[in-house]
């Protein structure tokens, strides 16, 4: 199993373009999420899934869209990146139980300049 | 809302010092209680879990224990080594999102 995998790892955007994360989990789990990581925070969730055709959006959404048309995959879209998208953006997936730990992708850092 | 608290650090520790890293939180009900960790340039990986109250959760030496009275989950290892240098989180389930601290980092020195 490779668990959840992420790419890229690392991307430089200009203020004002798109990109796509990418996030894909083999370990058939319904629920998926994307949190963000900012220095000397802990993380933030922006969008979650609870199964392919449902999402919902978390805490801080604003800037973002995601898009759940398989169970392996969920993208992450940036849409007009912005400075304040700067952040280390993780993806994470989980059984259906709330008790039950969140597996975490290696994350993906990106610089808007 | 739901929130958790933890020590924030950074801290530096020889080699077989004693950790303790104090997380307190505030929740509706008993949640279940995590600590993730995260090594230099990688993911947050479970390190250990409680479900409910007086639980204790254990794994490669570090110990957490559920307690309802303090609501408290406070992380301890009796002798750290050069390779638990890492970003410790503690956590909180608010389905469906886990509710983290601000993460302390640890360096241990040989």
């Amino acid at each position: 199993n490779a668990g959840v995998t992420q790419t890229p790892k690392f991307r430089i955007l200009k203020i004002g373009q798109s990109m796509t994360l990418q996030c894909t989990q083999d370990m058939n789990h319904n629920y998926m999420y994307w949190y963000r990581q900012d220095p000397g925070m802990g993380l933030k969730l922006i969008y979650y899934s609870v199964g392919a055709g449902i999402t919902d959006k978390g805490e801080v959404p604003n800037g973002y869209n995601v898009s759940r048309s398989t169970t392996e995959d969920f993208p992450l879209r940036l849409e007009l990146a912005a400075p304040s998208q700067t952040s280390v953006y993780f993806c994470a997936s989980s059984y259906i139980a709330s008790y039950n730990e969140q597996f975490f992708g290696p994350g993906t850092r990106l610089t808007v300049l | 809302g739901n929130s958790v608290t933890q020590m924030e650090g950074p801290v530096t520790l020889s080699e077989e010092a004693f950790l303790t890293i104090n997380c307190t939180y505030t929740a509706t009900g008993y949640p279940s209680l995590f600590w993730y960790v995260q090594y230099p340039g990688e993911g947050l990986q479970l390190l250990l879990k409680a479900t409910k109250a007086d639980d204790k959760g254990s794994n490669k030496g570090f110990e957490a224990t559920y307690r309802k009275e303090t609501t408290s989950f406070h992380l301890e290892k009796g002798s750290v080594q050069v390779s638990d240098s890492a970003v410790y989180f503690c956590a909180l389930i608010d389905f469906p999102k886990l509710v983290f601290g601000k993460g302390m980092k640890l360096t241990v020195n040989p």
